[in-house]
């Protein structure tokens, strides 16, 4: 039963252009969503977050937008830059304050010079 | 510089063997996570602690893995006996909760344990 699901494996991006990864959730109760990116050989580094009372989340190059209705955030990456090619996972919380994370599978991002 | 560590980096062992990895949360932080990640479902969440005491274990096939704190400064997770399906990359986290504080903190992640069992 995979509440988080991330449907692209794999996105490829030309430098400069805009990167877009999606993730889809299926439990209403999740009030609270992560990217977290992960390079080779590394453990995943917090990138930004987005509360279920926003719709949107900007933090310079990368911008979380969440449609609540449609159960669909996405990480918006503009201009993408060579060393944002990692695999980027999102991430939700159930419970305010929970701290539980149930994360999706991933999506390796890479951006061709 | 702040990290969580942990160790071995990378273990290849035989199908019956134990296995056991350790973590060493930052130093400070009062909550501690284990993860799995594989191709298949991602990241998964085995168990975490908030001050030492296991909070969420239900990930964590119960009859041949465990997880304790021994002091704040450790984190085991063991598996007994190791079975191929096992191999993945394990993941320790942690993170500072406060009272009153914010409603979700940032966990921070260590390198991983990349295990292997033949």
């Amino acid at each position: 039963d995979q509440q988080v699901k991330q449907n692209s494996p794999s996105l490829s991006v030309q430098e400069g252009r805009i990167s877009i990864l999606n993730c889809d959730y299926t439990n209403s109760m999740f009030d609270y969503f992560l990217w977290y990116k992960k390079y080779p050989a590394e453990g995943p580094t917090f990138l930004i977050s987005i509360s279920s009372i926003k719709d949107k989340n900007e933090d310079g190059r990368f911008t979380v937008f969440l449609n609540k209705s449609a159960k669909h955030l996405s990480l918006h990456i503009v201009p993408s830059q060579p060393g944002d090619s990692a695999v980027y996972f999102c991430a939700a919380s159930g419970v305010q304050g929970a701290q539980k994370l149930v994360f999706g599978q991933g999506t390796r991002l890479t951006i061709n010079p | 510089d702040a990290r969580v560590t942990q160790t071995p980096r990378d273990k290849v062992t035989e199908m019956g063997q134990e296995v056991t990895m350790r973590c060493q949360p930052i130093l400070g932080h009062n909550t501690v996570f284990w993860y799995r990640q594989t191709m298949m479902q991602g990241l998964e969440l085995l168990a975490y602690f908030r001050n030492r005491a296991p909070l969420d274990d239900s990930g964590m096939p119960k009859d041949r893995f465990s997880a304790e704190m021994p002091d704040a400064t450790l984190a085991t997770l063991k598996i007994q006996p190791s079975e191929p399906r096992d191999s993945a990359v394990y993941f320790c986290a942690s993170g500072l909760v406060l009272n009153g504080g914010p409603l979700y903190n940032e966990q921070f992640f260590g390198p991983g344990t990349r295990l292997t069992v033949l």
